[in-house]
């Protein structure tokens, strides 16, 4: 079985200010992890993904992500924020099983 | 490529009604995914299918969902007779699988609303 926990529902944080979106996953075997973005009323857009290989993920917009076996983590950053990254951000896991399990979402907010 | 295409983008319907979504996923891939969003449940997967086989339909709701693959560039999704409890957006991803890391793009998706 695989799971997706993310820590905070609404995260909040001034243009300019970092960005740190947690994500915590379980998996009975290595994972293949994926942050996902969705602005109001569009489809998800992959942001970045860990397969294997390098811990620390680039992705578009200024997103990167480290994943860390030792914590099951997948946590989201972006050294600063900027009023278009507001949206929701959904991160997946892609254990044993094909099919993608997502995280409840967190719902960005930066403010002026 | 023009990326997952739904239609239609919106939906409102009255309950009892057929609703039949549509999904054409990117050329070249094999698998199709279909999900539902809602503010209780979230992202869930429905069904999925891999060179036009349903693999997994463990999370179609109930017999008065059903999907379909007639050929590698299109899939139906079909409710009937629709309930308010289905009103949802209901995405479509496609991905190549083969065999190894594979990416699910999504679609825009279908905004559903049965009143």
């Amino acid at each position: 079985a695989q799971s997706v926990t993310q820590l905070g529902s609404h995260v909040s944080v001034s243009e300019g200010a970092l960005v740190l979106l947690r994500c915590n996953y379980s998996s009975s075997v290595p994972p293949y992890l994926f942050w996902y973005v969705q602005y109001p009323n569009q489809g998800l857009q992959l942001l970045l993904k860990y397969t294997t290989g390098a811990t620390l993920v680039k992705g578009i917009n200024g997103f990167e992500a480290e994943f860390k076996k030792s914590e099951t983590s997948f946590h989201l950053t972006k050294p600063s924020a900027h009023m278009s990254d507001a949206a929701e951000y959904f991160c997946a896991v892609r254990g044993s099983a094909r099919q993608l399990t997502f995280g409840s979402g967190t719902q960005l907010t930066v403010l002026p | 490529d023009a990326g997952v295409i739904q239609s239609p983008r919106h939906e409102v319907t009255e309950m009892g009604q057929e609703v039949t979504l549509r999904c054409k996923p990117i050329s070249g891939h094999n698998s199709l995914f279909w999900y539902r969003q809602t503010m209780m449940r979230g992202l869930e997967l429905l069904i999925y299918f891999n060179n036009n086989v349903p693999i997994d339909d463990s999370g179609m709701p109930e017999d008065r969902f059903s999907a379909k693959m007639p050929n590698a560039s299109f899939s139906t999704l079909k409710i009937q007779p629709s309930e308010p409890r289905d009103s949802a957006v209901y995405f479509c991803a496609s991905s190549f699988n083969g065999g190894g890391e594979e990416t699910q793009y999504f679609g825009p998706g279908t905004r559903l609303l049965v009143l």
